[in-house]
């Protein structure tokens, strides 16, 4: 199993749909987890961070299922400017800092 | 101004050469981290740094060699550039009270004949 695993897409929205994407990571001790964007051939930004009980920044929730080993991305009232790369990204506690999944690739439609 | 730079943003070069990568962070972190990005792999580690005292090779350093010049520098060299180096190149860093999360710079897009 890789370490962390996404769902490469891409996903076609048309625009105002809600859009969600799973993870998983492989390694039970894992700290913390994020969601970051890329554009295309652009640097990737981190977009929030996941905690436990579920977390909201305006149309985007994350959430974290421990037991299960997934998060989730969910994006609401979609935009086309919400049209990116999405990478999932765990901290497995080690030295070596983030691993980062491939992405998932999202195309909003107008 | 960006906080993270990287130079070049574009590198053509041929089998065999020597070639640097630099970056430079006016973040003040601590952290510094070299990564490569190809179609279908995803981001890799390549080496990291704590400190200026404190390299770290990452999961795919082979081929690859450091330099933490400063707080603010982190250098990334091809001693013999082989054509499956060509990727994107991203710096990034971090530190503060926000130690996890890595800020990128903009890349270095580099391709060896």
């Amino acid at each position: 199993r890789k370490e962390v695993e996404q769902d490469p897409g891409p996903f076609n929205v048309p625009e105002g749909a809600t859009v969600a994407f799973n993870c998983t990571y492989s390694n039970s001790a894992s700290q913390s987890f994020f969601w970051y964007r890329q554009d295309c051939r652009k640097e990737p930004k981190l977009l929030m961070s996941v905690y436990s009980s579920g977390n909201e920044d305006g149309r985007f929730t994350a959430q974290l299922n421990r037991a299960s080993q997934y998060i989730s991305l969910l994006i609401r009232d979609s935009k086309l400017s919400d049209s990116a790369t999405y990478l999932c990204v765990v901290n497995k506690g080690g030295a070596d800092g983030l691993t980062f999944g491939k992405g998932t690739h999202l195309i909003i439609q107008p | 101004d960006a906080d993270v730079t990287q130079t070049p943003r574009n590198r053509i070069t041929k089998t065999g050469k020597r070639i640097m990568l630099e970056c430079s962070q006016t973040k003040g972190h601590d952290r510094m981290y070299w990564y490569r990005q190809d179609p279908g792999l995803g981001l890799r580690l390549i080496y990291y740094s704590f400190d200026v005292k404190d390299i770290n090779k990452g999961e795919i350093s082979d081929g690859y060699s450091v330099s933490r010049q400063a707080q603010a520098k982190f250098s990334l060299s091809l001693e013999s550039a082989i054509p499956n180096q060509t990727a994107l190149y991203f710096c990034a860093t971090s530190g503060g009270t926000l130690q996890e999360t890595q800020y990128f710079g903009p890349g270095t897009r580099l391709l060896v004949l």
